[in-house]
C-alpha cells in the first residue's frame, strides 16, 4: 500500500536552532516528491519538487533533499515566520496520467524567539 | 487576486442538506482537484478533472458529487450532508504535464450540525 509518513508530528524550535523535518513514502515508481507549507487558515503553498534520489533544492533558509525511501527537510537557522505545518506529498507513475498526490500527515514547526 | 478562488470560505448547514463549494482558478490550468482535509490526517482526493470532459473519482468519492463548467471553474456538491462530513475542503489545479505541483486555493471550512 502506498504511504507518506512524516515526523515528527510536532517541532518546537528556538529561533536560530537548526533541525530536519523527515518525510519516509513507500510507493513504487516515485514520479515526483512534493513540499508544501501550511499557514492556519490558508491551503498549502508549494516550496519544493524532487524527482530522483540524490537530488537537492534550497530556499532561503530550507533545504529538501531525497533518497530512494525518504526525503528531508532541512531548516538552518530557522526564523518565527518559519513557522508553519511542513507537508509531503508522493506522486507515483502507476496512477493515472500522474496528478494523485498521497499526502503525510504534516508537522508542525514552531520557532519561537 | 488570488489565482486559485474557493466560495464559501465558510459554511455552516444542517444533516440533510444539498451543498456547493465552488471553485475558480486564473492560471490557465487543465487539471483540477478537489482535497478534504482533517485534524491529524493527511489531504484526502475525492475527485479529479483533467479536462473539461474529464472526471475522475478520488480515494473518498461516495457522498460527494463534482462538476467541471469550464476549464477555470470546478464546483463539489455534498447531495445529502452529514456531520462526519465536517472538514476543510481545498481545490487546487496543476499544469497538463503530469509530474508538475498543485496550486491550491484557501480552503472552504464546512461544519454539518
Amino acid at each position: 500500500e502506498d504511504q507518506v509518513t512524516q515526523s515528527p508530528e510536532a517541532l518546537r524550535l528556538q529561533e536560530g536552532e537548526s533541525s530536519s523535518l523527515n518525510c519516509s513514502y513507500t510507493v513504487s515508481g516515485l514520479r515526483g516528491l512534493f513540499w508544501y507549507r501550511q499557514d492556519p487558515g490558508k491551503g498549502p503553498e508549494f516550496l519544493f519538487t524532487l524527482y530522483s534520489a540524490g537530488e537537492e533544492k534550497e530556499k532561503e533558509r530550507l533545504k529538501a533533499t531525497l533518497t530512494k525511501k525518504e526525503s528531508f527537510l532541512h531548516i538552518t537557522a530557522p526564523k518565527p515566520e518559519d513557522s508553519a505545518t511542513y507537508l509531503c506529498a508522493v506522486q507515483a507513475f502507476k496512477y493515472n496520467q500522474g496528478g494523485k498526490l498521497i499526502f503525510g500527515q504534516g508537522t508542525e514547526l514552531s520557532v519561537k524567539p | 487576486d488570488a489565482d486559485v478562488t474557493q466560495t464559501p470560505r465558510n459554511r455552516i448547514t444542517k444533516t440533510g442538506k444539498r451543498i456547493m463549494l465552488e471553485c475558480s482558478q486564473t492560471k490557465g490550468h487543465d487539471r483540477m482537484y478537489w482535497y478534504r482535509q482533517d485534524p491529524g490526517l493527511g489531504l484526502q482526493l475525492i475527485y479529479y478533472s483533467f479536462d473539461v470532459k474529464d472526471i475522475n473519482k478520488g480515494e473518498i468519492s461516495d457522498g460527494y458529487s463534482v462538476s467541471r463548467q469550464a476549464q477555470a471553474k470546478f464546483s463539489l456538491s455534498l447531495e445529502s450532508a452529514i456531520p462526519n462530513q465536517t472538514a476543510l475542503y481545498f481545490c487546487a489545479t496543476s499544469d497538463y504535464r503530469a509530474n508538475q505541483p498543485q496550486h491550491f486555493g484557501d480552503g472552504t471550512r464546512l461544519s454539518i450540525l
